[in-house]
């Protein structure tokens, strides 16, 4: 099956610095989410981009379909990004409906 | 409205009981999912329902066993389970079986086996 890698597995960040989080995917895909797992276990959307780049406030995505990897930009950190981030990608070559998560990255940001 | 609702939250359960998990969306999704996620690693995927039929089993053990009643409602049936089933279970939904559609999930049920 498809295989995600996250890097880097964990990240401590000043409040305030900016970040860059890593999928790689080894291929193609239909469909590629980035969630926010926090520290309760709930699973929020941030971007819903099996291509292209979108911004959200803080927070913006970039997915390069054709060299299989997505990028995530978290600007000025705050406390509440702490938590951690998973990509997770639905493979073209699957039957469908299939998520497949990445391996994750922690993220804490300190005060 | 983009909610999916998981009860219970919090579940303690010896390895004789019976006890079952909900899960509820009211977004017209026609795909529902149970993830299964163990402590600081990614959720895997247990079970796919599609139009309220079983489309994807992955080779989970019959002590778990799911139920889709009706497009709203999923159900996760768990009789005999072994300490090493404790984990976070999250159910999901998305737009319909196709591709290309975003899922969303519930805040997850944690569950002891004891």
């Amino acid at each position: 099956g498809i295989q995600v890698e996250q890097s880097p597995p964990d990240l401590i960040l000043q409040e305030g610095a900016n970040s860059t989080l890593r999928c790689n995917f080894s291929d193609s895909v239909n469909n590629l989410q980035w969630f926010h797992q926090n520290p309760w276990g709930q699973l929020i959307n941030l971007f819903y981009i099996p291509s292209g780049t979108k911004q959200n406030g803080r927070l913006s995505a970039t997915t390069v379909a054709t060299e299989r990897y997505s990028l995530l930009y978290i600007s000025s950190s705050q406390t509440t990004d702490s938590g951690v981030y998973f990509c997770a990608v639905e493979d073209q070559k699957s039957s469908g409906d299939k998520l497949t998560f990445g391996t994750g990255t922690r993220l804490a940001v300190r005060p | 409205d983009t909610e999916v609702t998981q009860t219970p939250k919090h579940l303690v359960m010896g390895m004789t009981n019976k006890k079952s998990l909900k899960c509820e969306q009211h977004m017209g999704h026609r795909a529902m999912y149970w993830y299964k996620q163990k402590a600081k690693k990614p959720p895997e995927l247990m079970f796919v329902y599609s139009y309220e039929k079983l489309s994807i089993n992955e080779s989970v053990p019959s002590r778990f066993s799911p139920e889709c009643p009706n497009s709203s409602l999923l159900n996760l049936h768990l009789h005999a389970l072994q300490p090493e089933d404790s984990a976070l279970y999250l159910c999901a939904s998305s737009r319909t079986g196709a591709l290309n559609t975003e899922a969303f999930f519930g805040q997850g049920t944690r569950l002891t086996v004891v």
